[in-house]
């Protein structure tokens, strides 16, 4: 099956220094990525959808030079929380369509990075 | 827009009990379903989906899930759970009609199984 990998899968920062989080697909090329945050004990949040070769499409609401997504290639999407402060601490999850199995709609998650600033 | 309801935010169940999480959901197009789980600091693994055919889902597991148009539900049901099955369990939708652009996700339901 498709296979998806964040790193890292814990963070902890000072406040005002920036964070890059990794999200790989490891056996396929996903020209699409999802970015979600995740509070605790809630839902996730669709955060931007990143696309290979342009630039990422943001919910709103999300600050977009707040959280940087660069999607490089078609196997990695980075986001960078910049200039992190203490709320921003939360769960990121990212997630792909493998293109094999795009009929379905189904997404293949990463494991997640818990990211706390102090 | 799309929308998912999941009504019980917490599920607590003795072990080998039967137990069934409820989703339902707002859309005036056709859909398909996802249930996906979530075990403390990891991703999401999905369930079972519902894309056509039998209105009857296997997952893996042992879960299983019914689609009801008519009630625009699909609830997540399993006849004997296990302490593993302690987790997070969240419903989702995505518009056949819309390129599969987006995923909503539900509130999730915390399954809580005790000895």
């Amino acid at each position: 099956g498709a296979v998806v990998s964040q790193h890292p899968s814990w963070v902890i920062c000072k406040s005002g220094t920036s964070v890059k989080i990794e999200c790989r697909s490891l056996d396929f090329q996903a020209t699409t990525m999802f970015w979600y945050r995740q509070f605790p004990k809630q839902s996730l949040m669709l955060m931007a959808t990143s696309n290979e070769g342009s630039k990422a499409t943001y919910e709103q609401g999300v600050e977009k030079d707040k959280f940087l997504i660069n999607h490089a290639s078609l196997t990695l999407s980075t986001l960078t929380v910049t200039s992190a402060h203490p709320e921003d601490s939360s769960f990121y999850i990212c997630s792909a369509r493998d293109p094999r199995q795009e009929v379905t709609g189904e997404l293949f998650f990463g494991e997640g990075s818990r990211l706390t600033v102090l | 827009a799309q929308s998912v309801t999941q009504l019980d935010s917490q599920v607590p169940v003795f072990e080998e009990a039967p137990v069934e999480l409820r989703c339902n959901y707002s859309s005036s197009v056709s859909v398909y379903l996802f249930w996906y789980v979530q075990y403390p600091n990891q991703g999401l693994q999905l369930l079972l989906k519902y894309l056509s055919g039998s209105t009857l889902v296997k997952g893996i597991n042992g879960f299983e899930a019914e689609f009801n148009k008519s009630q625009t539900s699909f609830h997540l049901r399993k006849p004997s759970v296990h302490i593993s099955d302690t987790a997070e369990y969240f419903c989702a939708v995505t518009l056949m009609n819309t390129g599969f652009q987006k995923l909503v996700f539900g509130t999730g339901t915390r399954l809580l199984v005790s000895p």
